[in-house]
């Protein structure tokens, strides 16, 4: 089943906010292959972290991410305008990946 | 500059089939494993298949297994996806993107919608 996020975070410009992502031990928590997405509406989704921690060419250090047992969590420091958008976590789970509900990130 | 450019979705009543194809370009197409992604209108992301390099493996989401199939033509760089009995719960938006195996997907095309109604 889905992986566990918060449906809303939001924050001011220049803030830090951090989005969590629940998974059990046959997913999150089993293997270090979590990659969280952004989505703007309309758009398509886009690649903002890989294998728990990596950042893809491209994509500001002001995004990093973590794992701990079966959460895994995505920062967004010194929050702009242009972050607010909707963020999904991914994991392996075995033959196939499963995402989280996603997460609505308003900048205020 | 890497694309991926979906095709074929459209309007069909429950019970319906419908064939997705997505062509590519910018990188060489045989070497990479491909998924396919739906989101329902105003939900979120559900992975639905994905295939490997020369389309000897495939994987499927429990609710789609035996409905859809998921193939690809390297000749034709295209990846398609098969879809049989659909449902009205099949209604998203359909996207291909680029499957490093394991771990991410890091290309996605622009997203093609089903829609499953009478």
């Amino acid at each position: 089943s889905a992986l566990t996020q918060p449906r809303s975070v939001s924050g001011s410009p220049g803030q830090s906010v951090t989005i969590s992502c629940t998974g059990t031990s046959s997913d999150v928590g089993g293997y270090n292959y979590v990659s969280w997405y952004q989505q703007h509406p309309g758009k398509a989704p886009k690649l903002m972290i890989y294998d728990v921690t990596k950042r893809p060419s491209g994509v500001p250090d002001r995004f990093s991410a973590s794992k701990s047992g079966n959460t895994a969590s995505l920062t967004i420091s010194g929050l702009q305008a242009e972050d607010e958008a909707d963020y999904y976590c991914c994991s392996y789970a075995g033959d196939y990946k499963v995402f989280g509900g996603g997460t609505k990130l308003t900048v205020l | 500059e890497v694309q991926l450019v979906e095709s074929g979705g459209g309007l069909v009543q429950p019970g319906g089939s419908l064939r997705l194809s997505c062509t590519v370009s910018g990188f060489t197409f045989h070497n990479y494993w491909m998924s396919w992604v739906r989101q329902a209108p105003g939900e979120g992301l559900e992975w639905v298949a994905n295939i490997n390099q020369g389309g000897t493996e495939t994987y499927y989401v429990d609710s789609v297994a035996g409905r859809f199939t998921i193939s690809r033509d390297n000749a034709k760089n295209s990846l398609y996806l098969q879809l049989n009995s659909l449902r009205a719960e099949d209604t998203a938006v359909y996207y291909c993107a680029r499957d490093v195996p394991v771990s991410y997907l890091d290309y996605w095309g622009q997203g093609d919608l089903v829609t499953v109604s009478s």
